[in-house]
């Protein structure tokens, strides 16, 4: 069965206290890795497309990178209002699943001044 | 902003009832997924389209319909109303379908928040 596991479920961070948050997945026909943030009370917000081992992509403070079991999300010197929660998700495109994406259950980052 | 509009925001209803939730994907998509999010299930994908056509199903109850008109918005269609169905509903567009586009992300509105009394 496709899985795809976040940890930790929350994580509460200090101002300028780097860390990073993991997607473990057990897919097969893996057709990229998606990253996204959601705030409360609003939709998930595209970060990051992954599709390859060894990629890595940057915005401002975030640096999303994939091997072939987990993808991380690195947060660098976090700010109050990167406090979110932050979704990964899978795209596996075989038989009927077409272009739906597979989401973990997120981490919720609480990011304290 | 995503670009893709739900409506309504909220809605409160009674069990039994029937509710139609509305989706304009962003201009120029032609797939458009519902999704559902509730706190112990996370986000669950319901069904696609892609221009017009139902092209994947995922959880979706048979109480629960969908389409996507000419205009390509879409509306889901949610009947016989349970506590239980409530929940967030997303939308989410992308220009095409998934396969052979994996560059394609998912683009998501802010959701309808439905409470079932």
């Amino acid at each position: 069965e496709d899985q795809v596991t976040q940890s930790p479920e929350a994580l509460r961070l200090q101002e300028g206290e780097s860390s990073s948050l993991n997607c473990s997945y057990t897919v097969s026909g893996l057709r990229g890795l998606f990253w996204y943030r959601q705030d409360p009370g609003k939709g998930p917000e595209f970060l990051f497309t992954l599709y390859s081992a060894g990629e890595e992509k940057e915005k401002e403070r975030l640096k999303a990178t994939l091997t072939k079991k987990e993808s991380f999300l690195h947060i660098t010197a976090p700010k109050p209002e990167d406090s979110a929660t932050y979704l990964c998700a899978v795209r596996i495109d075989r038989g009927s699943t077409l272009g739906r994406l597979y989401f973990g259950r997120g981490t919720q980052l609480t990011v304290w001044p | 902003d995503s670009g893709v509009t739900q409506t309504p925001k909220h809605l409160i209803t009674a069990t039994g009832q029937r509710v139609t939730l509305r989706c304009s994907p962003r201009s120029g998509d032609l797939s458009v997924y519902w999704y559902q999010q509730s706190l112990d299930q996370g986000l669950q994908f319901l069904i696609q389209y892609y221009n017009g056509e139902e092209r994947a199903k995922g959880n979706i109850l048979e109480r629960f319909s969908a389409q996507q008109f000419p205009d390509l918005h879409s509306e889901l269609n949610l009947s016989s109303l349970e506590l239980g169905d409530s929940a967030l509903y997303f939308c989410a567009s992308s220009l095409r379908e998934g396969s052979g586009s994996y560059n394609s992300p998912l683009h998501f509105g802010n959701g309808t928040r439905l409470t079932v009394t």
